[in-house]
Formats: C-alpha cells, sequence, structure tokens
C-alpha cells in the first residue's frame, strides 16, 4: 500500500508570496499523482494531474511538478482565494494535506 | 448543468446499513468511471469505492470491503453505495466524484464533485 507524507502541515505566507507545497510517496508512483484544493465547506477542486497537467479552467500560477517518489505543487504568486487545504492523490490513497493560510 | 447531487445520508445506529444515492447530469454518465470520496469531520479525504463504466471494475478500500457495496445505473444516471454494518468511524460526508476521462476501468482523476451528504453512525 502506497502511503503519501505532504509537508509542511501548515504553510503561512502572504498574498503574493511563491507557495511550494511538498507530497512524498512511499514508493514510485512515476507520474500518477494528482492535486486538490479544497476551501472550507467546499469539495475538493481538481488542480493538476499526471503530476503536471493543469485540470480544465485552473489558473497558469498553479503548476505541478515531479515523478516518482517526489512531487511537488507550486503556487506562483499567491492569490487571496488561494488560501485553502491542498491534497495529493495517487489512485485510492490521498495524502493528510496542508493547509495554506495567511500570514 | 454538469453536476452531480448526493442524497441518502442521516443518522443511522451502528450496525444498522443505509444506502447512499448520486444523481448525474449535464454529461454522458455511462461514458465514465464513478467513485465514492468520504471525509470524516475536521479529517482528510478517503478514497471509499469506484466502478467503471460498465461496473465491469469495481474496487474498495479495505476500510469497507465486505461492508459496502457500489453499483449504478446507466438508464438513470445515477450511482449507489449501499453500506451495511455501520460503524463510528463510518461517520463522514461522503463525495460522489466522477473520473476525468471516458476510458476503460478506473482513471482515478476525480474532476467533478457533489457537494457530499452526511452520514452519522450513532446509537
Amino acid at each position: 500500500e502506497i502511503v503519501l507524507t505532504q509537508s509542511p502541515a501548515t504553510l503561512s505566507l502572504s498574498p503574493g508570496e511563491r507557495a511550494t507545497l511538498s507530497c512524498r510517496a512511499s514508493q514510485s508512483v512515476s507520474s500518477y499523482l494528482a492535486w486538490y484544493q479544497q476551501k472550507p465547506g467546499q469539495a475538493p477542486r481538481l488542480l493538476i494531474y499526471d503530476a503536471s497537467n493543469r485540470a480544465t479552467g485552473i489558473p497558469a500560477r498553479f503548476s505541478g511538478s515531479g515523478s516518482g517518489t517526489d512531487f511537488t505543487l507550486t503556487i506562483s504568486s499567491l492569490e487571496p482565494e488561494d488560501f485553502a487545504v491542498y491534497y495529493c492523490q495517487q489512485r485510492g490513497t490521498f495524502g493528510q494535506g496542508t493547509k495554506l493560510e495567511i500570514k | 448543468e454538469v453536476q452531480l447531487v448526493e442524497s441518502g445520508g442521516g443518522l443511522v445506529q451502528p450496525g444498522r446499513s443505509l444506502r447512499l444515492s448520486c444523481a448525474a447530469s449535464g454529461f454522458t454518465f455511462d461514458d465514465y468511471a464513478m467513485h465514492w470520496v468520504r471525509q470524516a469531520p475536521g479529517k482528510g479525504l478517503e478514497w471509499v469505492s469506484g466502478i467503471s463504466w460498465n461496473s465491469g471494475s469495481i474496487g474498495y478500500a479495505d476500510s469497507v470491503k465486505g461492508r459496502f457495496t457500489i453499483s449504478r445505473d446507466n438508464a438513470k444516471n445515477s450511482l449507489y453505495l449501499q453500506m451495511n454494518s455501520l460503524r463510528a468511524e463510518d461517520t463522514a460526508l461522503y463525495y460522489c466524484a466522477k473520473d476525468r476521462i471516458a476510458a476503460a476501468g478506473l482513471n482515478w482523476y476525480f474532476d467533478l464533485w457533489g457537494r457530499g451528504t452526511l452520514v452519522t453512525v450513532s446509537s
């Protein structure tokens, strides 16, 4: 069973700053990894699939990278609406989430 | 409008059963695999079960295997989750989610989610 470990658990940044979120898999998953954003009271939203492909309608400030066991979600310049919880996912496994909060 | 609407949640006693439904609209339901994902209060996401477009591929999380059964009725554009022998740890918001692409098997990227239906297991 694959385990996904996200870091940090909480990230405190200001609007306009760059955010870097990490997801590490316990074994290689090739590029089969997705990222989701979830805001309070809302369903998750698919941001990135196959490690680096933006889903339909996702702004270009969101980018994904990595392969094998180490993956990164980068938000180039934070907008107020980007503060949320982010999850990585590989097939039937989700990471525990990273909360991105306003500093 | 493209949407998924879950129903059937509620308060149920441990050991009892509940059946969740998910009504799909705005897309060709029988082209896509579908999934159930749950989220316990204040916790993260947990995949529960998935079913391919023709019900030929079905999967369950270990935590629900043998107790939950996923099914679909393509004629009714509906997805179901039969939950038996419910436990307190099954308490969660249950989301219905759609695979991103129309393909055989389970694609595992969920590009459309419902708003969820809350299941509370308590005596």
